[in-house]
């Protein structure tokens, strides 16, 4: 057990549809970070925060993308009118000296 | 740009072998490595690190080496075991432990065949 969750673990959306996603760390994770992995790559950074506050956000996240903390605690992942292109998986990590990845969230547009 | 790099997409290893895993990078800012295995349908899990103070860190069956001159890294797994069959990525940061965010290779699938 990672001490992370996250929920949906699939979801399936036609395009120009909005998805959130969410993710529910234990407590001792104070960092949390949102990757994404597409068929035959690497988990790619997306953005991550430290308590409530986002530190940093790629390139990769267009402004269809929003990612939240409220509270420092549980954290959601929005993308606006999805695109085919935004099919990946999903996924959110805690730190507590290593990342500690959730299960993912796979997200498919069609 | 791919500043981690793991140039085998797969490999075949028989039960009890060897299991040689690649990476290379490119940023001579990394100073701290990291290798994760990830199952189908499971998120990526932790394996083993390396600061670049060190050329070699070892748990169990697993070792890694780092070459910081040829800015290469690699994971020897002895005995290779079938449930080892996996993916692994390799993984880099800056800032040593303290590191804010870390970058992936494309991974290397590993076969371990009984």
């Amino acid at each position: 057990d990672t001490g992370v969750s996250q929920d949906p673990r699939h979801k399936i959306t036609k395009r120009g549809q909005n998805v959130t996603f969410r993710c529910d760390p234990i407590s001792e994770h104070n960092r949390l970070y949102w990757y994404r992995q597409t068929l035959g790559q690497g988990p790619e950074f997306l953005t991550y925060f430290q308590n409530e506050a986002q530190l940093e956000k790629s390139r990769l996240l267009s402004d269809r993308f929003s990612a939240e903390r409220p509270k420092g605690s549980f954290s959601t992942l929005e993308i606006q009118r999805t695109e085919q292109g935004d099919s990946a998986m999903y996924l959110c990590a805690g730190h507590t000296g290593e990342l500690f990845f959730g299960e993912g969230s796979r997200l498919t547009v069609l | 740009d791919q500043q981690v790099k793991q140039n085998s997409p797969s490999l075949s290893v028989q039960e009890g072998r060897i299991s040689i895993l690649n990476c290379d990078y490119t940023n001579s800012m990394f100073d701290y490595f990291l290798w994760y295995k990830k199952y189908p349908a499971e998120g990526p899990t932790f394996l083993i690190s390396i600061s670049s103070i060190k050329d070699k860190n070892e748990d169990g069956r697993f070792t890694v080496f780092l070459n910081k001159s040829a800015k290469h890294l690699s994971l020897h797994i002895v005995p290779s075991q079938p449930g080892d069959s996996a993916v692994y990525f390799c993984a880099a940061s800056v800032g040593g432990t303290s590191y804010d965010k870390v970058i992936f290779g494309p991974g290397t699938s590993l076969s371990v065949i009984p």
